[in-house]
């Protein structure tokens, strides 16, 4: 089945610091990579849409200067929490949408960030 | 909005069956996804429907009703390792095809 990593699975940091978090398809190739978030006993809430080779789609709400989002290739998509803050701190989930597939979305497993 | 509605919790007995509901807008519907999340991990997908009808995959079976957009997931057989939120996740074509997802029924199976 379609595999889909993230890397790194926990991070703790300071305040003020940058944090960057990737997403890969591991066997099939992902133009269309999306990032969520996750607050504890809360469901999942989309933060943008990652296009392959172009911008990234923001959802209301999401800072885009904040929240990073790079595309480069057809297997690998990063978002960086730029100065990020303690209330930053949350589960980052990617998602990828295999090219040609039916729209299903396979999920990394997840990134735990800490800000101190 | 978008109004993907799931109860938010429910408890069965191991060995029991138990049928989550998910009821949706049916403007722009283009396909319905159930995934399983247990707690502090990402969701695992378990059943797509795109038509209307019933979609069975071992002890676990999804049904779809585009009408009154309505689907469930029916868990048979229950075990201890079924404990978990199961969410109801809806693309939709005026969203760009983008997965929506319900906030989830967390469920709780006891022996």
């Amino acid at each position: 089945g379609a595999v889909v990593s993230q890397h790194p699975s926990r991070v703790i940091c300071k305040s003020g610091t940058s944090v960057k978090i990737e997403c890969r398809s591991l066997d099939f190739q992902a133009t269309t990579m999306f990032w969520y978030r996750q607050f504890p006993k809360q469901s999942l809430m989309l933060m943008a849409t990652s296009n392959e080779g172009s911008k990234a789609t923001y959802e209301q709400g999401v800072e885009k200067d904040k929240f990073l989002i790079n595309h480069a290739s057809l297997t690998l998509s990063t978002l960086t929490v730029t100065s990020a803050h303690p209330e930053d701190s949350s589960f980052y989930i990617c998602s990828a949408r295999e090219v040609g597939g039916r729209g299903e979305q396979f999920f990394g497993p997840g990134t735990r960030l800490t800000v101190l | 909005g978008q109004n993907i509605d799931q109860p938010t919790e429910m408890t069965a007995t191991e060995g029991a069956i138990v049928q989550i509901n998910c009821t949706y807008q049916t403007s722009g519907f283009n396909g319905l996804f159930w995934y399983q999340q247990h707690a502090g991990e990402a969701p695992t997908f378990l059943s797509y429907n795109v038509l209307d009808g019933l979609e069975e995959k071992g002890r676990f079976s999804s049904f779809l009703s585009r009408s009154k957009g309505y689907s469930y997931l029916l868990l048979k057989e229950l075990q201890m390792k079924d404990s978990a939120s199961y969410l109801c996740a809806v693309i939709k074509r005026e969203y760009g095809n983008k997965l929506v997802f319900g906030a989830g029924t967390i469920l709780r199976v006891k022996s």
